[in-house]
């Protein structure tokens, strides 16, 4: 079945470390999207990339980065920079970048954890 | 974007239909409307959108107010399985060239509880 899929669903990181979560999608989709949700609240933009080789910071970009190399996938390094990276992670993808008529598609997410 | 108001929680039959509501009195012409649901520790499901027509797919129907300053979600036949967050959320059409990121802005949602 086409979806995204994110791994790993539990990461635990250590002080100064970097580590880095994956997101695969096989629904051909242009855009794809890194959220941050922390308990009880919202979602928040992290980066966002409307095609391959070009991405975009969001709302709370600092302490993160990305790449995307390839159409299905957009991995997120959470940096030591990131000085409170303990969140549930969310990672979405839409045929393109606008709401339009197609809607997001979201993976089950990776909650990280600090040591 | 549109701000939306929904009603904190609710409870509903297992077997009934749950009508979940959202209040977007700021929608503007070319704004749709959008369901997601949350299971805990789960991803935001899609469940549904629309423009100015009803909508009914395999998972739910969406009614949306002539004015469309409000919309109903409903669940034809709640199942335990249904007990999330459901948040309706207001979006623009895609604008080339705006500074339209397409996120998507999740306000506190309704958390629908089914009971058996």
């Amino acid at each position: 079945d086409g979806g995204i899929t994110q791994s790993p669903k539990y990461l635990f990181r250590k002080e100064g470390q970097n580590v880095t979560l994956s997101c695969e999608q096989n629904l051909n989709h242009d855009a794809m999207y890194w959220y941050r949700q922390d308990p009880g609240q919202g979602l928040r933009l992290i980066y966002y990339s409307q095609i391959v080789n070009d991405f975009q910071k969001g709302d709370i970009a600092e302490g993160y980065s990305v790449s995307r190399e390839k159409k299905e996938s957009f991995p997120l390094t959470v940096t030591s920079a990131q000085k409170n990276p303990t969140a549930f992670y969310l990672c979405a993808s839409s045929i393109d970048l606008g709401m339009g008529r197609q809607p997001q598609h979201f993976g089950d997410g990776t909650r990280l954890s600090i040591l | 974007d549109a701000k939306t108001t929904q009603p904190t929680s609710m409870d509903c039959a297992e077997g009934r239909a749950a009508n979940l509501p959202c209040n977007h009195s700021t929608i503007s012409g070319n704004e749709y409307v959008y369901w997601y649901r949350q299971i805990h520790s789960q991803g935001p499901q899609y469940i549904i959108h629309g423009l100015k027509n009803n909508e009914t797919n395999e998972m739910a129907s969406l009614i949306i107010t002539e004015d469309r300053k409000s919309s109903t979600l409903i669940l034809p036949h709640a199942t335990l399985r249904d007990t999330a967050v459901y948040y309706c959320i207001v979006r623009p059409r895609i604008t080339h060239g705006s500074s339209n990121t397409g996120k998507l802005i999740f306000g506190q949602g309704t958390t629908l509880q089914v009971k058996p």
